[in-house]
């Protein structure tokens, strides 16, 4: 059974501040790995999915990248500022090539950058 | 830019009430997926679908619930006799299959809150 670990499970930061997040998974047969961002009491919101043959995948601000084989994928976050503030879940896409796959969550890291 | 939609929002009922939670999957998405989340736990997998069947469900998807597509643009999530235990956040996601991309988009929630 796939089970998904983030550390660090909450980060407080000051504005500007670089930042590393991490996801780790027990089973490396995923197919996708996605990355969401969930403000309080809100719905999620896919920020960046990195397929399992990519390393890294870039949005803006932010870098994904993906060790399939140690079963790591981290979210690095540049020049934090205070509208980053939420919670960040990690999730794992398993089955095989195709759509309808389930995704397995970990329990997130809850991030405030302070002014 | 298109979304997926959920309604209600909120749903407040009895114990032992039916409801359904409805959702409007982005219009060329082929595979819906309704994932719940209990206060403070983790993100969960309840059933995906596709092609008007469904694909894959998880153990907490039991004979209480039930998922249709009624017709060409909602689906919807039956729960038959409510338990306190189902209070939680209900997320629709619709995903398209663009191989090898299956990026899951979700919907805003509804909470659902059993009295």
């Amino acid at each position: 059974k796939q089970e998904v670990t983030q550390i660090p499970a909450a980060l407080s930061v000051p504005e500007g501040e670089n930042l590393v997040l991490n996801c780790s998974f027990t089973d490396s047969a995923i197919y996708n790995l996605q990355w969401f961002r969930q403000d309080p009491g809100k719905g999620l919101t896919s920020l960046l999915l990195i397929q399992s043959s990519q390393r890294e995948q870039t949005s803006g601000r932010l870098n994904a990248s993906l060790d399939k084989s140690s079963g790591r994928s981290t979210l690095y976050i540049a020049a934090s500022q205070p509208g980053d503030s939420a919670t960040y879940l990690c999730a794992v896409e398993g089955g095989v090539a195709g759509g309808g796959n389930k995704l397995t969550f970990g329990t997130g890291t809850q991030l405030k950058v302070e002014l | 830019e298109p979304e997926v939609t959920q309604t209600p929002s909120h749903q407040v009922t009895q114990m032992g009430q039916e409801v359904i939670l409805r959702c409007v999957p982005i219009s060329n998405h082929l595979y819906f997926y309704w994932y719940r989340q209990i206060l403070g736990q983790k993100v969960e997998f309840l059933v995906s679908f596709y092609n008007n069947e469904i694909s894959e469900k998880s153990e907490i998807f039991d004979d209480q619930f039930s998922v249709e597509r009624p017709d060409g643009s909602n689906f919807t999530l039956k729960i038959r006799s409510t338990k306190l235990e189902d209070s939680a956040m209900y997320f629709c996601a619709s995903s398209v299959w663009e191989g090898p991309y299956n990026e899951q988009f979700f919907g805003p929630g509804t909470r659902l809150t059993v009295l």
